[in-house]
């Protein structure tokens, strides 16, 4: 099992361009969360994705938007890049199901980091 | 509204001295609880949850937590470092009540060190 992937590793924009991050989930999971983790700081929730529908998101602007795709795997992209928006970007992973309770553990990525110039 | 504050940004233990790293949190909503290790330039890892089935939660790396609903706090402890426990180290908290997991929130953080 490769777990949670995450791609690319690094990555360098200048303002105003357009990212695209990528995340494959844990094998068996089809929910996908999105967190941006600043220098020195803790994640934040971006949002979350379940059955290509966005489902929970944070206090993040329109700029940030995501897809999920038949697999399970998800992009997320970041439009009109601004240099606040560099950070660490990780996924994680996890189960949606009824009756799993907490049994749904997130499993988080290794990370994007998107440095913005 | 959930949160959660992590007391001390930075710790410095010798190694095999005790480890304690203080998490307080704020939750409207019976909580579950999380501390989870950052490693340099790596992502994050589980240590252990609270899930209201215990009130002192055994993880990882000899790692343990004690739920104190009157004190709300989930203040993280080792009995001796180990050099290769310098990482940085996030409290967190999540809803309860749902089939899906639902977003994590996450404190600021606190840089563990071990002194030699």
């Amino acid at each position: 099992d490769a777990g949670v992937t995450q791609s690319p590793t690094h990555l360098i924009k200048t303002r105003g361009q357009q990212v695209t991050l990528r995340c494959s989930p844990k094998s068996g999971h089809d929910t996908v969360s999105w967190y941006q983790q600043a220098l020195g700081q803790g994640p934040q929730f971006i949002f979350q994705y379940y059955e290509e529908e966005e489902r929970q998101r944070g206090n993040f602007p329109d700029r940030f938007s995501g897809h999920q795709f038949p697999n399970y795997s998800s992009e997320l992209n970041v439009n009109a890049l601004l240099l606040g928006d560099s950070a660490l970007y990780l996924c994680a992973s996890s189960l949606t199901g009824v009756g799993l309770g907490l049994n749904n553990e997130q499993f988080f990525g290794p990370g994007t980091r998107l440095t913005v110039l | 509204a959930q949160s959660v504050t992590q007391l001390g940004s930075h710790v410095s233990v010798s190694e095999g001295a005790l480890v304690l790293l203080r998490c307080n949190y704020s939750s409207s909503v019976p909580p579950y609880l999380f501390w989870y290790v950052q490693y340099p330039n790596q992502g994050l890892q589980l240590l252990l949850k609270y899930t209201s089935a215990a009130t002192l939660v055994k993880g990882i790396n000899g790692f343990e937590a004690e739920f104190k609903k009157s004190e709300t706090s989930f203040h993280l402890t080792k009995p001796s470092a180990h050099m290769s426990d310098a990482a940085e180290y996030f409290c967190a908290v999540s809803r309860t009540g749902y089939s899906s997991a639902s977003k994590i929130i996450f404190g600021s953080g606190t840089r563990l060190s071990i002194r030699p």
